[in-house]
């Protein structure tokens, strides 16, 4: 079974710039997940989708993030203008059940640098 | 209040020795799940164990289990045996059913084993 899978694994860009990450869950996996994770930090929440859906979205700065999960399979996370503080780890993660025992399956991650 | 609480940025061990890697949580949810994942340098986050709220008995995986005190809200971590590749970040996580299955993540213990 194949894992999570995104891309790029690496991104430099410049501040004011915009970026866009892109995330295919494990099939079947109607849960998806975006993550940010600063050095030395745990993962915090961005987005949450459920097929399609919006499950929770509280903390994603709308004013330079979006993302999108058309037909419920791939996600993209892009983020317009960036700022130095979004430099980052950008994990995507997917799960088989809404039951709070499924586990999640991550990608192994975009790592964002912002100059 | 922090939903996963981890008081030990970093722990040291002695290979083949056992370690307990400390895990609080805050729920008024009566069904959730918590987890411990494994960062290791290279980043990706590997799942190692999983507990639900209404199992009787600790979860064990080969070297690892998790010391479930429910009325303490406490879900350690103990890996035995420790192995020189079992230096990594260590993370709780919880999963409470009730509110759309969103993860909450502690800070994290980084875990070095000494040969």
């Amino acid at each position: 079974e194949a894992g999570v899978a995104q891309s790029p694994r690496y991104k430099i860009i410049e501040k004011r710039q915009s970026v866009a990450f892109w995330c295919n869950p494990i099939s079947g996996h109607a849960t998806l997940y975006w993550y940010q994770q600063i050095l030395g930090q745990g993962p915090k929440l961005l987005i949450q989708f459920q097929n399609n859906g919006v499950v929770d979205d509280s903390q994603l700065p709308k004013d330079r993030f979006s993302a999108e999960r058309l037909k419920g399979v791939d996600s993209t996370l892009k983020i317009q203008p960036a700022k130095l503080e979004d430099s980052a780890v950008y994990l995507c993660a997917s799960s088989l059940v809404r039951l709070a025992g499924g586990e999640q399956f991550f990608g192994p991650g975009t790592r964002l640098t912002v100059l | 209040a922090q939903k996963i609480t981890q008081t030990q940025p970093g722990m040291f061990v002695q290979e083949k020795e056992a370690v307990t890697l400390d895990c609080t949580y805050d729920t008024s949810d009566p069904s959730y799940g918590l987890f411990w994942y494994k960062q290791p340098s290279s980043g990706e986050m590997i799942f190692l164990i999983y507990q639900g709220s209404y199992d009787q008995q600790n979860a064990t995986e080969g070297r690892y289990s998790l010391n479930f005190q429910k009325a303490r809200k406490s879900a350690n971590l103990v890996i035995s045996a420790s192995q020189l590749g079992d230096s990594a970040m260590y993370f709780c996580a919880m999963r409470e059913a009730n509110t759309g299955n969103q993860f909450y993540f502690g800070t994290g213990t980084s875990l070095t084993v000494i040969p």
